[in-house]
């Protein structure tokens, strides 16, 4: 099955400062990669995804790159913000109708500091 | 409108004790999941549905059962509880085909002690 590694565990910036998020996937099928937010005690959130067909994606701060031939994809958080501080999960799933399973990453813990 | 609604959001259970999870979702979504989340870590996926009538297992599905009666609910069973289940559980649901957001309920801390 898929496989999805997530680095670093943990991140600490300083505000405004950048963020970056890397992630692998071992399934080349994946085709789609969402990425979440967690904030302390809540439930996962979207923040944005991307599609295999797409190299790069971008929302306001957060922007997301894939590199289909290294299967690998990051996130990037320019200009951060306290409020930016969470843990940040990677997912990859191959679209079909069987179901749209989404393997997770580890997880980033993020602190952004003031 | 509600979303995904998981009840209870705290639970303790003794050892081999059993318990069942809900999970009930107004949007209409035919795919349905149930993630668990130890400390530290990702989500791991415990069963899937792709619509009433039929589950699945995931990557994790030791230890639990479910069923999908109905295109809303989807409870999730545990029988002869063990602290390894000590987890949060999440319920998500999602449309059918193509690439959507997976929604997720607010959570189930269970603790077996």
């Amino acid at each position: 099955g898929e496989n999805v590694e997530q680095h670093p565990s943990t991140l600490s910036v300083q505000e405004g400062d950048s963020a970056v998020i890397k992630c692998t996937y071992s399934d080349s099928a994946s085709n789609y990669f969402p990425w979440y937010k967690q904030e302390l005690g809540k439930r996962p959130q979207l923040i944005i995804d991307i599609r295999s067909n797409v190299g790069e994606k971008k929302d306001q701060r957060i922007a997301v790159t894939l590199n289909k031939t290294a299967k690998h994809f990051s996130l990037h958080i320019t200009e951060t913000q306290p409020e930016d501080s969470a843990v940040y999960f990677c997912a990859a799933s191959m679209i079909k109708a069987a179901g749209n399973k989404l393997t997770f990453g580890g997880g980033t813990r993020v602190l952004v500091k003031p | 409108n509600a979303g995904v609604t998981q009840t209870p959001k705290f639970r303790i259970l003794k050892i081999g004790q059993s318990m069942t999870l809900q999970c009930a979702q107004d949007m209409n979504h035919n795919y349905m999941y149930w993630y668990r989340q130890d400390p530290g870590m990702g989500l791991k996926l415990i069963y899937y549905s792709v619509g009433a009538g039929i589950t699945d297992k995931g990557e994790v599905p030791n230890g639990y059962n479910v069923s999908r009666s109905t295109t809303e609910d989807f409870p999730l069973r545990l029988e002869l509880a063990a602290p390894s289940q000590t987890s949060v559980y999440f319920c998500a649901s999602s449309y059918p085909q193509g690439a959507t957001e997976a929604f997720f309920g607010q959570g189930t801390r269970l603790t077996v002690v």
